[in-house]
């Protein structure tokens, strides 16, 4: 039963374009939710978060959304670039336990 | 700070071998959690603990594991015995943590193990 879901396991984007990830969740109560970057041969690390009360949070060239009627998140990067190329994990939270999605592998292509 | 430190980066044991992966989280972290990757699970939560103590241990598959934090800068995750099915990436993660969120967990770069 996977509550936290990322139905794309792959996505290529051209460099200075923008890449788009996507997330659903089926959870109600869920109410934080984070995006992880994982580069090969090491661990995940913290990107951007948002809360269940916002619809959108933007840290530079990122941007996540959130659609807690469709129980649906996404990740915007624009402008895309090569280093963006990594394996993308979508989490959320009911209180200190993580439940992470499948991931989405991002390449970039220069 | 180094992060979170996690040893062996590579282990590869025999079927029925005892296998002890060991985690130190960032300091001044209250927080302490134990993952496992798989092509198949993904990342799944094996346990976490809180200020040293077991607080969700619902994730760890079988009694093979097991998982302690003598003290705030150490914590092992034990598998014995070890089967092949047991092959993964086994990382750590620490956070400042609190009520409500999980904070940002900072990830060790973690422990790709082999069992054959």
């Amino acid at each position: 039963d996977q509550q936290v879901k990322q139905n794309s396991p792959s996505l290529s984007v051209q460099e200075g374009r923008i890449s788009i990830l996507n997330c659903d969740y089926t959870n109600s109560m869920f109410d934080y939710f984070l995006w992880y970057k994982k580069y090969p041969a090491e661990g995940p690390t913290f990107l951007i978060s948002i809360s269940s009360i916002k619809d959108k949070n933007e840290d530079g060239r990122f941007t996540v959304f959130l659609n807690k009627s469709a129980k649906h998140l996404s990740l915007h990067i624009v402008p895309s670039q090569p280093g963006d190329s990594a394996v993308y994990f979508c989490a959320a939270d009911a209180g200190n336990m993580l439940t992470f999605g499948g991931g989405t592998r991002l390449m970039v292509k220069p | 700070d180094a992060g979170v430190i996690q040893s062996p980066r590579h282990e590869v044991t025999e079927m029925g071998q005892e296998v002890t992966l060991r985690c130190k989280p960032i300091s001044g972290h209250d927080y302490l959690f134990w993952y496992r990757q798989t092509m198949m699970r993904g990342l799944e939560l094996l346990i976490y603990f809180n200020n040293n103590v077991p607080i969700d241990d619902s994730g760890m598959p079988e009694d093979r594991f097991s998982a302690k934090m003598p003290n705030a800068s150490f914590s092992t995750l034990k598998i014995q015995p070890s089967e092949p099915r047991d092959s993964a990436v086994y990382f750590c993660a620490s956070s400042l943590g609190g009520t409500g969120y999980s904070y940002e967990q900072y990830f060790g770069p973690g422990t790709r193990l082999t069992v054959t």
